[in-house]
């Protein structure tokens, strides 16, 4: 399986304070992309990252790709409590044509 | 836009019946996708379609389910016969590109319950 890991699987902060998300892929990738669940719902597309970028911002959230160390972090600054949900990444590997490949996921708790 | 459109929400079944999940893509997607969500699998990739034709279908678990897409505005995904290991919620996406430039927009999904 070409199934990416997360760490942590559970993060619990309290609001204001900044979370951190780690991905890391198998192989080689066309880009990178963080998800936003939910409970009960879909997934919501956050962010992309393609092989080539090392940063991307937008608003709160800032994603880095180290493709020497094939990972990915996703940064969620100054927390609220709304954004408390299951946060994904995505892998688009060459060698599966481009398809998504999600990972296990983190579950972020923040507390007022 | 209404987004990607699932059918139904919810689905209580007993083992041994036919289950037909519904979607229906953004238009102008020319990519959909069928996912399937457990606890112990997390996000699986059962199939995808590109131009309502099937591409890779190497995630359906088995030959007891089956993925139509009669046309672009609607794609089914059937069960037959249903068994407990079943148990999941099924998303369905649709995207314009494989690699997701613009992400896969996720349906609501289908919470399936096979007792």
């Amino acid at each position: 399986s070409q199934q990416g890991e997360e760490d942590p699987q559970a993060l619990s902060i309290q609001e204001g304070e900044n979370a951190t998300m780690n991905c890391s892929y198998k192989t080689s990738i066309n880009n990178l992309q963080w998800y936003r669940q939910n409970s009960g719902r879909g997934l919501v597309h956050l962010i992309l990252i393609r092989s080539n970028e090392r940063e991307k911002h937008s608003g709160r959230l800032r994603v880095t790709l180290d493709t020497s160390k094939k990972s990915s972090s996703l940064l969620i600054t100054a927390s609220r409590a709304a954004d408390t949900a299951s946060y994904f990444c995505a892998s688009s590997y060459y060698n599966q044509g481009g398809k998504l490949i999600f990972g296990q996921g983190t579950e972020l708790s923040v507390k007022p | 836009d209404a987004g990607v459109i699932q059918s139904p929400r919810h689905e209580v079944t007993e083992m041994g019946q036919e289950v037909t999940l519904r979607c229906k893509p953004i238009s102008g997607h020319d990519y959909l996708f069928w996912y399937r969500q457990t606890m112990m699998r997390g996000l699986e990739l059962l199939i995808y379609f590109n131009n309502n034709v099937p591409i890779d279908d190497s995630g359906m678990p088995e030959d007891r389910f089956s993925a139509k897409m009669p046309n672009a505005s609607f794609s089914t995904l059937k069960i037959q016969p249903s068994e407990p290991r079943d148990s999941a919620v099924y998303f369905c996406a649709s995207s314009k590109e494989l690699q997701g430039a613009y992400g896969y927009t996720f349906g609501s999904g289908t919470r399936l319950t096979v007792v």
